[in-house]
C-alpha cells in the first residue's frame, strides 16, 4: 500500500494551525499512525489508529479520517513542532508515507 | 521506562554482511503484546520497514529486500539483531531498532533506538 502526503513542505507561522494530509493507495480502514522526526533524531509516536494520541503528546495534535484520507491536524503550532511528519500503514506488511515538512515562515 | 540501542559496525563492505543488535533495556522482549522491528533511513529520504521479530519468534521481512534479510532474537541478552547479506552502496541508510505494539490495531512503533549509520563502501 502506497501512502501519499500532502503538501511535501508547510510554511507556517508560530501560532497558525496546520493540517497535513495523507493518502492511501487502498483502504488501510483506521490503521494509521503518525510520527514526527526532528532533524537528528529518531522518529516520535504522535497518533495511531488514526486519532488516538500517544502517550505524553499534547492535544493540539490530532488525527481524523477512515479507509483512504486521512489528516493530521496541529491546532496551533509552537516553536517545537516544526519538523517533518510521516504517516505509517499497516497492511500487509508497514509502510511509511514521504512525510511533510513543516517549516517556519 | 524501556529503551532501546543500536550497536554494530558502522562502515561494511561492498557485497559483504551488514550485522546490528539492538539492545532492550527497562523491559523485557518476552512480551507478547510487542514486537521488535528494524526500520532504516537513506539520507535526505524516508523511512522504510525492513523487517520484525516476534516473541514466539516469527519473523518478518519487506518484499523488496527479498531473502537478504534475517531478524533473530536472543532471549538470554534481551536483544535483538539485523543481518543483511550481500550489501550494496543502497544499503547505506541510518538503521533504527523498534518496538511495535502488538495490540492495537495499527501495530504502531511507540518506542525507537537512537539509530545507527551504517555506509556500504570499499
Amino acid at each position: 500500500i502506497v501512502l501519499t502526503q500532502s503538501p511535501a513542505t508547510l510554511s507556517l507561522f508560530p501560532g497558525e494551525g496546520a493540517t497535513l494530509s495523507c493518502r492511501a493507495s487502498q483502504s488501510v480502514r483506521s490503521y494509521l499512525a503518525w510520527y514526527q522526526q526532528k532533524p537528528g533524531q529518531a522518529p516520535r509516536l504522535l497518533i495511531y489508529d488514526t486519532s488516538t494520541r500517544a502517550t505524553g503528546i499534547p492535544a493540539r495534535f490530532s488525527g481524523s479520517g477512515s479507509e483512504t484520507d486521512f489528516t493530521l491536524t496541529i491546532s496551533s503550532l509552537e516553536p517545537e513542532d516544526f519538523a517533518v511528519y510521516y504517516c505509517q500503514q499497516r497492511g500487509t506488511w508497514p509502510t511509511f508515507g514521504g512525510g511533510t515538512k513543516v517549516e517556519i515562515k | 521506562q524501556v529503551q532501546l540501542q543500536e550497536s554494530g559496525p558502522g562502515l561494511v563492505r561492498p557485497s559483504q554482511t551488514l550485522s546490528l543488535t539492538c539492545t532492550v533495556s527497562g523491559g523485557s522482549i518476552r512480551n507478547d503484546d510487542y514486537y521488535w522491528t528494524w526500520i532504516r533511513q537513506h539520507p535526505e529520504r524516508g523511512l522504510e520497514w525492513v523487517g520484525h521479530v516476534y516473541y514466539s519468534g516469527t519473523t518478518h521481512s519487506n518484499p523488496s529486500l527479498g531473502s537478504r534479510v534475517t531478524v533473530s532474537l536472543d532471549l538470554s541478552k534481551n536483544q535483538f539483531s539485523l543481518k543483511l547479506s550481500s550489501v550494496t552502496a543502497a544499503d547505506t541508510a541510518v538503521y533504527y531498532c523498534a518496538r511495535g505494539d502488538d495490540v492495537f490495531g495499527t501495530e504502531a512503533f511507540d518506542i525507537w533506538g537512537q539509530g545507527t549509520l551504517v555506509s556500504v563502501s570499499s
